[in-house]
């Protein structure tokens, strides 16, 4: 098993340009999530999937969309990159766990953005 | 879902046990707590949850006090590989599925020789 894989690693954008982060997982999660991370702070919740099918905002979704393109695949994109957007992304999975609230996440390696 | 306060930095030297904190005094009652850790910049990892008795597994023990306001996590035998920023979180879940977890700062554990 894979895990959660993101793609690319790393990327350099200029203003104004759009790009979709991808993220995958292979454990037949139900839910997904995207986080990111500024340095120093923890992580932020942008969008989630609670199931195939739906998505929902985080608590920091401005200048965003996501799309659940099936189960396996979630993906992040941004649609006129800002330099306050620069940071790292980590996707997640879960699981819901049986008997209430106990589903824990599995995270991505990440991926490092940089708009300049 | 409930805040969590954590010390920002803690020192443990290797072999030795390292017993993190986290006050929770607004935990709700279908809140559960859990720990992740973040090592380097590598996404972060789950270590372990409960919701009021005490759990072990086979990376750590959490302690959860009986009126559920704090608990502290346990690295029974402390490595340098454990060096890592630790979380501790609250949450309930997410109606219909999922779980919105809200990471703060954490504390910065540094094991040294």
């Amino acid at each position: 098993n894979a895990g959660v894989t993101q793609t690319p690693k790393f990327q350099v954008l200029k203003t104004g340009q759009s790009m979709t982060l991808q993220c995958a997982q292979d454990m037949n999660h139900n839910s997904m999530y995207w986080y990111r991370q500024d340095p120093g702070m923890g992580l932020r919740l942008i969008y989630y999937s609670a199931s195939e099918g739906t998505t929902d905002k985080g608590e920091v979704p401005n200048g965003y969309n996501v799309s659940r393109l099936n189960k396996r695949e979630f993906s992040l994109r941004l649609e006129s990159a800002a330099p306050s957007q620069t940071s790292v992304y980590f996707c997640a999975s879960s699981e819901w766990g049986r008997g209430g609230f106990t589903d824990t996440q599995y995270f991505g390696p990440g991926t490092r953005l940089t708009v300049l | 879902d409930a805040k969590t306060t954590q010390p920002p930095s803690m020192d443990c030297a290797e072999g030795r046990a390292a017993n993190l904190p986290c006050n929770h005094s607004t935990i709700s009652g279908n809140e559960y707590v859990y720990w992740y850790r973040q090592i380097h910049s590598q996404g972060p990892q789950y270590i372990i949850h409960g919701l009021k008795n005490n759990e072990t597994n086979e990376m750590a023990s959490l302690i959860i006090t009986e009126d559920r306001k704090s608990s502290t996590l346990i690295l029974p035998h402390a490595t340098l590989r454990d060096t890592a920023v630790y979380y501790c979180i609250v949450s309930g879940g997410i109606t219909g599925g999922g779980n919105k977890l809200t990471f703060g700062t954490g504390t910065q554990l540094k094991v040294e020789l």
